[in-house]
């Protein structure tokens, strides 16, 4: 079964500083996704950022982008130039080929003015 | 494009009672995902619908659940003799494949509590 581990339970961060956030996973297939998720409090969740594991290259999306390590299975978001609005709980969610979302626990990100 | 949406918001009921929640799915998106959600945690896949033929069910779906998208456009998810462990946030979730390529597109949510 595949499983999506994020260690970091909370993080803070102050504005204008660089955090990264953790992920690591557990999976057998050579094709999949993943993604980071953010849901701030009471609000929906929103798709920050995608990686295609086929891709070698990390991707990008203005502030946020990730580190992608195949052959280790770890996926870390890092955020730069925080600012008070990324403070939210932020998912790692990983997909096969198939269909279902597995996701992680969720880190809860702070953001100190 | 309104994005995904769900009704209610919000369901305060007492053990026993039947619910049902309905998602509307972002237009001509052709997948359509329910996930659970209890407090501090990730979500969990409960079941999914190509169209309208349901084509996975997690093994959290017990038999008090079920859902329907009937002529594959909105969905309805019910609970029948709720439990207080079904007190929880209730996700709909859409996308459209390419492919493999294939982002799901998430609703607001019904949070429910069974008291």
């Amino acid at each position: 079964a595949q499983t999506v581990t994020q260690s970091q339970p909370e993080m803070s961060v102050q504005e204008a500083e660089t955090v990264t956030l953790s992920c690591t996973y557990d999976t057998s297939e050579s094709d999949y996704y993943l993604f980071w998720y953010k849901q701030p409090p009471s609000r929906q969740m929103i798709l920050v950022i995608r990686q295609e594991a086929y891709k070698q290259q990390n991707a990008t999306e203005n502030r946020f982008s990730v580190n992608f390590q195949k052959a280790a299975k770890s996926f870390s978001l890092k955020i730069s130039d925080s600012q008070l609005g990324d403070a939210a709980m932020y998912f790692c969610a990983y997909r096969p080929s198939g269909s279902r979302l597995t996701f992680g626990e969720g880190t809860q990100l702070t953001v100190n003015p | 494009d309104t994005g995904v949406s769900q009704d209610p918001r919000h369901k305060i009921t007492k053990r026993g009672q039947n619910v049902t929640f309905r998602c509307d799915p972002i237009s001509e998106h052709n997948r359509l995902y329910w996930y659970r959600q209890t407090l501090g945690q990730g979500p969990e896949f409960l079941t999914y619908f190509q169209n309208e033929a349901q084509l996975e069910k997690s093994r959290l779906l017990s038999d008090r659940f079920s859902a329907e998208r009937p002529k594959g456009s909105f969905s309805t998810l019910e609970i029948q003799r709720t439990e207080q462990g079904d007190s929880a946030m209730y996700l709909c979730a859409s996308s459209i494949r390419t492919g493999y390529s294939e982002t799901q597109y998430f609703g607001p949510g019904t949070r429910l509590l069974v008291l």
